[in-house]
Parts: structure tokens; sequence; C-alpha cells
């Protein structure tokens, strides 16, 4: 079975300042999707990024990017230029290629991000 | 465009009751995934159902079930409630079977607070 840690359960940054959230997982799969999902009090998950395990090059969407180590298991989410509105809880996810559990997301148990001025 | 709607928000029932929750997905997304998360934790995979068909099913009880309406929007029923179950209930959709494929990602809802008295 995939498992995912994250082993940050709270951080904090600065308005305007980078900081980096840690994930790992463990899967006996080559081939997988992985996910930054954020939810904020309004408790809709929100795609943040995702990255394909068969791609060596790390995704990036706008202030959001990934250090992808497929070797590691390691998946770390950084945000740059935080702003106000990227407090949340961030969710690292897995998900198999398999057809029947594509669609079966495995979550870890969260990181809680606190901007501050 | 709509996005996922559930209903109801908040719901309180007792121990031993049975409760129905809703799920209306994106316009033209046939694939359906409900998710479970307690407190403090990330989600949990429920089920999944694809063109009204269960594709996946997660570790929970029998006492959870779920069914897909030719419209696509679904049903979670949970039985014989324990105070256990208390949680937020999240649905996704996605357009294909795969809620993982890169031009295919779930869609998530604000979720149903449940809590069992």
């Amino acid at each position: 079975a995939q498992t995912v840690t994250q082993s940050q359960p709270e951080m904090s940054v600065q308005e305007a300042e980078t900081v980096t959230l840690s994930c790992t997982y463990d899967t006996s799969e080559s081939d997988y999707y992985l996910f930054w999902y954020k939810q904020p009090p309004s408790r809709q998950m929100i795609l943040v990024i995702r990255q394909e395990a068969y791609k060596q090059q790390n995704a990036t969407e706008n202030r959001f990017s990934v250090n992808f180590q497929k070797a590691a298991k390691s998946f770390s989410l950084k945000i740059s230029d935080s702003q106000l509105g990227d407090a949340a809880m961030y969710f690292c996810a897995y998900s198999g290629l398999n057809t029947g559990t594509a669609s079966k997301l495995t979550f870890g148990t969260g990181t809680r991000l606190q901007v501050t001025l | 465009d709509a996005g996922v709607t559930q209903s109801p928000t908040h719901l309180i029932k007792t121990r031993g009751q049975h409760v129905t929750l809703r799920c209306s997905p994106i316009s033209g997304h046939k694939s359906v995934s409900w998710y479970q998360q307690v407190l403090g934790q990330g989600p949990q995979f429920i089920f999944q159902y694809y063109e009204k068909e269960e594709r996946g099913r997660g570790n929970f009880p029998d006492r959870f079930s779920a069914r897909q309406f030719p419209n696509y929007s679904s049903e979670l029923n949970v039985n014989a409630l324990l105070l256990g179950d208390s949680a937020l209930y999240l649905c996704a959709s996605s357009y294909k079977n795969s809620g993982s494929s890169y031009n295919s990602p779930l869609h998530f809802g604000n979720g149903t607070r449940l809590t069992v008295t």
C-alpha cells in the first residue's frame, strides 16, 4: 500500500518570503502521479500543482514549484513570494496509474501554513 | 460553470441513525469520488463511481454505500452511525475514469460536515 508522510504539522512564513513544505511517500510502483492540494477554511480542496513520476523536469505553476526526487521518494513544494492568501492547509497526495484506482488519491496528514506580515 | 456542489453543508445526527449525502458533479463530468476527512487528518478514499458503476472502494465497512444516478449525481449513504463517522465528507468529480490523468484532474466540492452525537 502506498503511504504519504508530511512531517511538518505547521509552518510559518513572512509575506514575500519563500517557504518549502516537505513530503515523502512510499510505493512499489514505478509510474504514478504526485499532487499538492491547498485547503483553505472554505474546506474546498484546490489543486496547486501536479507531477508525473516519469517526467524528470520539476513542475512549476507561477509562484509554486516542486522538487521531485524520485529515488529518495521526496516531493517538496516551494512557495515563492508568499502572500496572505497562501495561508491554508497543504496536502501532499499520491495516485497510481491503474485505471481502476487512478481516481484514488492517498493523502498525507497535511501542513498548516501561516503567512505573517 | 458551477463547480461540484454538495448538500447539505452541515448535518447533525444521532448514533445509530442513517444519513444520505448528495453530490452534483461539474457538468460533463462522469466520475464521482467520495472522501472522508476526519479532523486533523488528510482525506481518505471511500468510493469512486464512473458511468454509474463502482470502480473503486476504500477500506470502509459495509455500513457505507453509494450510488451514481443517470445524470451522474451521486449519493453516499451511511447506516448505523457511529461517533467515529463524524467528519467532513468530500465529493470530487472528473471527466474521465482516471481522476489523476493530466487532463482530467479531480475537482472537489466544499464538503458536508457530519457530526454524530
